[in-house]
């Protein structure tokens, strides 16, 4: 049973570009959440989709956005990057949106912005 | 503002030791509270929850956390620290009940090293 799949591991990209970061949640999840983690910070929580909709959204600019499929991956994009965006994104998948204590999350991937 | 604090950023402890990682909650109304794990290169792992009931949890590992509500704390803690613990430990909030949609809010973290 596979967990949760980030792709890619790693990425690297200059200031103004835009990426998009993936996320397949664990087999028989439908609820995939987008944390980011800034190095020696915890993970901050970016937005949740389900039912292909953002249900909910944290404290993130309209440069963060995200969609998600019929077979419930999902992804992440961010346009116009900054410095600041360089971090680790973390996805995480769930049964249902009020299941907090089944969070699984991916190894995640790691952005760079030069 | 909802937040969750961490106040030691690394702590050292020699393998065989007791530890006890901090953490404090402030919410409006007392939140689920969540202890993850962190190694390099891997994703966040639930060690434990509290959600109601028995404020002694006992999560996997060996663990456990006490939630004490007059002081807003959920410590982790663990008897005897193995070689393997070394790791980043977490401690996260949500709102109780089903409006969380599994947003979490997250401390800064604590680094644990342990010395053979």
């Amino acid at each position: 049973d596979a967990g949760v799949t980030q792709s890619p591991t790693h990425l690297i990209k200059t200031r103004g570009q835009q990426v998009t970061l993936r996320c397949s949640p664990k087999s028989g999840h439908d609820t995939v959440s987008w944390y980011q983690q800034a190095l020696g910070q915890g993970p901050q929580f970016i937005f949740q989709y389900y039912e292909e909709e953002e249900r909910q959204r944290g404290n993130f600019p309209d440069r963060f956005s995200g969609h998600q499929f019929p077979n419930y991956s999902s992804e992440l994009n961010v346009n116009a990057l900054l410095l600041g965006d360089s971090a680790l994104y973390l996805c995480a998948s769930s049964l249902g949106r009020a299941a907090n204590e089944k969070l699984f999350f991916g190894s995640g991937t790691q952005l760079s912005v030069l | 503002a909802q937040s969750v604090t961490q106040p030691d950023i690394h702590i050292t402890v020699s393998e065989g030791a007791s530890l006890e990682l901090r953490c404090n909650y402030s919410y409006g109304a007392t939140p689920y509270l969540f202890w993850y794990v962190q190694s390099p290169g891997q994703g966040l792992q639930l060690l434990l929850k509290y959600f109601s009931g028995d404020t002694l949890v006992q999560g996997i590992k060996g663990f456990e956390a006490e939630f004490k509500r007059s002081q807003s704390s959920f410590n982790l803690r663990k008897p005897s620290v193995h070689w393997s613990d070394a790791a980043e430990y977490f401690c996260a909030a949500s709102n109780a009940g089903g409006t969380s949609y599994g947003k979490l809010t997250f401390g800064q973290g604590t680094i644990l090293t342990v010395h053979p």
